[in-house]
């Protein structure tokens, strides 16, 4: 089963207006990964946060993490048409095998309208 | 760098044929991949780890029969997809990491069609 859960599953907004995504999950973490999907393609690393940091920035990209509450928030400022795209949280979890592997979200896809 | 391909990008085949996947790091050692399965509007469910030199690992429910796996080498994992079926028709994506780096590169995806 699915990790975190992320809400909202799609959301439409305007280029120039911020978008805002969320993520749960449900162990405990010692970091949280976001990644970005373009339609039909891989997937990109786009930031990653400490289980002991709270916020980080990365150009218009802003993540928070709430450990209290087992959640995360995506905010990419300022949105362009190439924002456009399926974001994922992703947790690693440590495999029977001591590898370690990725967990991801449910999703949001996010259009962004010129 | 860390540059992950992958090959086809795009197969169709039909019912009953075995289709290869290959997985490649093209500027990093890899002694781990993951093959990952999604569906259309969904998210990424891990099929099995790729283990270098050893057997792949596969997550519970994932055949291990019909998804063969071969890590021959350091740069290179295939999935074969043996005896195919219209509903094994999905996006497979692999992934690598390096050495004490949390994060995961990704190759392209192959979309493949079972007819």
């Amino acid at each position: 089963s699915q990790q975190g859960e992320e809400d909202p599953q799609a959301l439409s907004i305007q280029e120039g207006e911020n978008a805002t995504m969320n993520c749960s999950y449900k162990t405990s973490i010692n970091n949280l990964q976001w990644y970005r999907q373009n339609s039909g393609r891989g997937l990109v690393h786009l930031i990653l946060i400490r289980s002991n940091e709270r916020e980080k920035h990365s150009g218009r990209l802003r993540v928070t993490l709430d450990t209290s509450k087992k959640s995360s928030s995506l905010l990419i400022t300022a949105s362009r048409a190439a924002d456009t795209a399926s974001y994922f949280c992703a947790t690693v979890r440590v495999l029977d095998t001591g590898r370690r592997a990725l967990t991801f979200g449910s999703g949001t896809r996010l259009q962004v309208q010129p | 760098g860390a540059v992950v391909s992958q090959h086809p990008s795009r197969v169709i085949c039909k019912s009953g044929t075995s289709v290869k996947i290959e997985c490649r790091s093209l500027d990093f050692q890899a002694t781990t991949m993951f093959w990952y399965r999604q569906f259309p509007k969904k998210s990424l469910m891990l099929m099995a780890t790729s283990n270098e030199g050893s057997k792949a690992t596969y997550e519970q429910g994932v055949e291990k029969d019909k998804f063969l796996i071969n890590h021959a080498s350091l740069t290179l994992s295939t999935l074969t997809v043996t005896s195919a079926h219209p509903e094994d028709s999905s996006f497979y994506i692999c992934s690598a990491g390096l050495a004490g780096i949390y994060e995961q590169y990704f190759g392209p995806g192959t979309r493949l069609t079972v007819t």
